[in-house]
């Protein structure tokens, strides 16, 4: 099993230009999730999805768009890339058992925005 | 959202044992108190969690107070391996939000040999 993989591992986006970071779980898993990481910083929600079809809001949503259609693949689509957006970036995935279960994350997507 | 309080950073000895303690005085009976670690460089992986009783695993154990508002993640025997920034989660379990992580500062641990 690969479990959780992303890509690319490495991109660099000039500003406004749009670019899709690739997620894709092989645990048949209900919950995916996608978090950015600031240098020095914890993991911040940025949308998340309950199964194929749902996708809902996290905390630092601005600027990113989701979807999800099917089980497998979650992708995360920067709009209009602003050096703000300069980040890690990491997806999750979970078997959706509310406060317990174990959350597995890929090895993130390390994107500068210039 | 009930809060968790870690020091910023702590240092260990390797193959000593390390405590690295979390205050969560805010928890509520549902919450679920989890400890997530991140290596240099990667995404976090899941080390342990518990909700009232002490838990051991592989790699390591939870102490949890009896009052619940504290909480203390034990490595017996720290490896440089175990450096690594560690964060103290509650996840609440009477909701979805329960289903996401809400991330802290976390404890840098820093292991000499």
């Amino acid at each position: 099993n690969a479990g959780v993989t992303q890509t690319p591992k490495f991109q660099v986006l000039k500003t406004g230009q749009s670019m899709t970071l690739q997620c894709a779980q092989d645990m048949n898993h209900e919950y995916m999730s996608w978090y950015r990481q600031d240098p020095g910083m914890g993991l911040r929600l940025i949308h998340y999805s309950v199964g194929a079809g749902i996708t809902d809001q996290g905390e630092v949503p601005n600027g990113y768009n989701v979807s999800r259609s099917t089980t497998e693949d979650f992708p995360l689509r920067l709009l209009s890339a602003a050096p703000s957006q300069t980040s890690v970036y990491f997806c999750a995935t979970h078997r959706g058992l509310a406060g317990v279960g174990e959350q597995f994350f890929g090895p993130g997507t390390r994107l500068t925005v210039l | 959202d009930a809060k968790t309080t870690q020091p910023n950073s702590m240092e260990s000895n390797e193959e000593e044992p390390v405590h690295l303690p979390c205050n969560h005085s805010t928890i509520s009976g549902t919450d679920y108190i989890h400890w997530y670690r991140q290596l240099p460089s990667q995404g976090p992986e899941y080390v342990i969690h518990g909700l009232t009783s002490n838990v051991n695993n592989r790699m390591a154990s939870l102490a949890i107070a009896e009052d619940r508002k504290s909480s203390t993640l034990i490595l017996h025997r720290a490896t440089l391996r175990d450096a690594a920034v560690y964060y103290c989660i509650l996840r609440d379990s009477s909701s979805n939000a329960g289903n996401m992580l809400t991330f802290g500062g976390g404890t840098r641990l820093m292991v000499k040999p």
